[in-house]
């Protein structure tokens, strides 16, 4: 069965470094997301994405923020200068069609920032 | 604007009884409501969504939920847990007008022999 891949699982970092973390949706999904969940907290959107283009981003995702779809199977969430409360799990999630269709949703990242 | 509340962080239950997981929403036009369930190390599953029609929506693994629009709940319910049900359970809104997932703060379920 086809599904969401993330990498790495587990990512430390330091304060102030730049993180990318990488997503590969399922092949023929066409719209794609980040969420994070803070330990502890619920997940919250962080950005939709479709057609090469973000289509909406929470308040969370700042400039600091910026996703990216390199080539034709990678989504990538890359952090320019990581802060302590960046620390969190890192969703990615995709679905064939917008709207109320499943969102398929990949392992998780975890960032620790220190 | 949207939101979702679960009550009750931790439940537990015995081995074969009955589970139900509350969560009541908050939207000012009709929701698409979801429960996903995270076993541990794992991605978030989709269990069953509503989107329209029928209020009662079974899922997968015996669960079902009932869309109550008087009482803006959208209940997860199983009549007789199984071991494997011990995870995490996220009640989830979408409004139809955008396709972010507005999250409850999530349910851990403890089944016990």
């Amino acid at each position: 069965e086809p599904e969401v891949t993330q990498t790495p699982s587990h990512q430390v970092t330091q304060m102030g470094q730049e993180v990318i973390l990488r997503c590969v949706p399922i092949s023929n999904h066409l719209y794609f997301y980040w969420y994070r969940q803070i330990l502890g907290q619920k997940v919250e959107f962080l950005v939709s994405f479709y057609n090469n283009e973000i289509s909406e981003k929470s308040e969370i995702f700042d400039d600091q923020f910026s996703v990216e779809r390199p080539d034709g199977s990678n989504f990538t969430l890359k952090i320019r200068s990581t802060k302590l409360e960046d620390s969190a799990m890192y969703f990615c999630a995709s679905n064939e069609v917008s709207s109320y269709n499943e969102q398929f949703f990949g392992p998780g990242t975890r960032l620790t920032v220190l | 604007a949207q939101s979702v509340t679960q009550l009750g962080s931790h439940v537990s239950v015995s081995e074969g009884a009955l589970v139900l997981l509350r969560c009541n929403y908050s939207s000012s036009v009709p929701p698409y409501l979801f429960w996903y369930v995270q076993y541990p190390n794992q991605g978030l599953q989709l269990l069953l969504k509503y989107t329209t029609g029928a209020t009662l929506v079974k899922g997968i693994n015996g669960f079902e939920a009932e869309f109550k629009k008087s009482e803006t709940s959208f209940h997860l319910t199983k009549p007789s847990a199984h071991m494997s049900d011990a995870a995490e359970y996220f009640c989830a809104v979408s409004d139809g007008n955008t396709d972010k997932l507005i999250f409850g703060t999530g349910t851990r379920l403890q089944v016990f022999p």
